[in-house]
């Protein structure tokens, strides 16, 4: 099937330093991938489009230059949250559609900690 | 504007004790409602897709149907283990390769 791996997993950062998190497509080519933000028991919220080779999308109210996106490959899109604060702490999520029938699949996230 | 919601928001059941989630849905034009499942501090796993009204789709004990404005999950005879955040998104005509989620239905089913 369809793999989206992402990493890390989990991710314990100071206030003010930046985190980097990869999301790759191991079996199959990305050109758009997305990011999403999940709050603790609530549902995704879109963050940006991640498309390969061009500037990331991003929804209304996300800061571009704190949530920075990089899709330099068919299969690597990374976010990186700059200057992190601690309400910056959240679960961040990738997903691509692969295609394949498997709709659209999504990275295992990424529970980051700024403290 | 695109919207989805589900319900109930939490849902407990007795293992056997069947049930159904409800995924209510505005859209100008669908292209794909898709089900999925998330257990907590994972990322959603694909159940299915539905395109078209009237289509139905089954996995073990869920099936999954649609219509024009909503969308059920069937969970026949459930299991502990079928506990988990069932999420349900549309993807519109006009939206592109974008999903709007709905807030999840939170299923526990006990033994």
């Amino acid at each position: 099937g369809a793999v989206v791996s992402q990493h890390p997993s989990r991710v314990i950062c100071k206030s003010g330093t930046s985190v980097k998190i990869e999301c790759r497509s191991l079996d199959f080519q990305a050109t758009t991938m997305f990011w999403y933000r999940q709050f603790p028991k609530k549902s995704l919220m879109l963050m940006a489009t991640s498309n390969e080779g061009s500037k990331a999308t991003y929804e209304q109210g996300v800061e571009k230059d704190k949530f920075l996106i990089n899709h330099a490959s068919l299969t690597l899109s990374t976010l990186t949250v700059t200057s992190a604060h601690p309400e910056d702490s959240s679960f961040y999520i990738c997903s691509a559609r692969s295609g394949r029938g498997y709709g659209y699949t999504f990275g295992s996230g990424t529970r980051l900690t700024v403290v | 504007e695109d919207q989805v919601t589900q319900s109930p928001e939490a849902l407990r059941l007795q293992e056997g004790e069947s049930s159904s989630l409800n995924c209510s849905y505005t859209v100008s034009g669908l292209r794909g409602l898709f089900w999925y499942r998330q257990d907590p501090g994972k990322g959603p796993e694909f159940l299915f897709t539905l395109y078209s009204a009237g289509e139905e789709k089954e996995k073990e004990r869920l099936k999954a149907t649609l219509t024009k404005k909503e969308s059920f999950l069937h969970i026949t005879a459930p299991k502990p283990e079928d506990s988990a955040t069932y999420l349900c998104a549309v993807q519109a005509s006009n939206a592109g390769n974008m999903l709007t989620f709905g807030g999840g239905t939170r299923l526990m089913v006990k033994p």
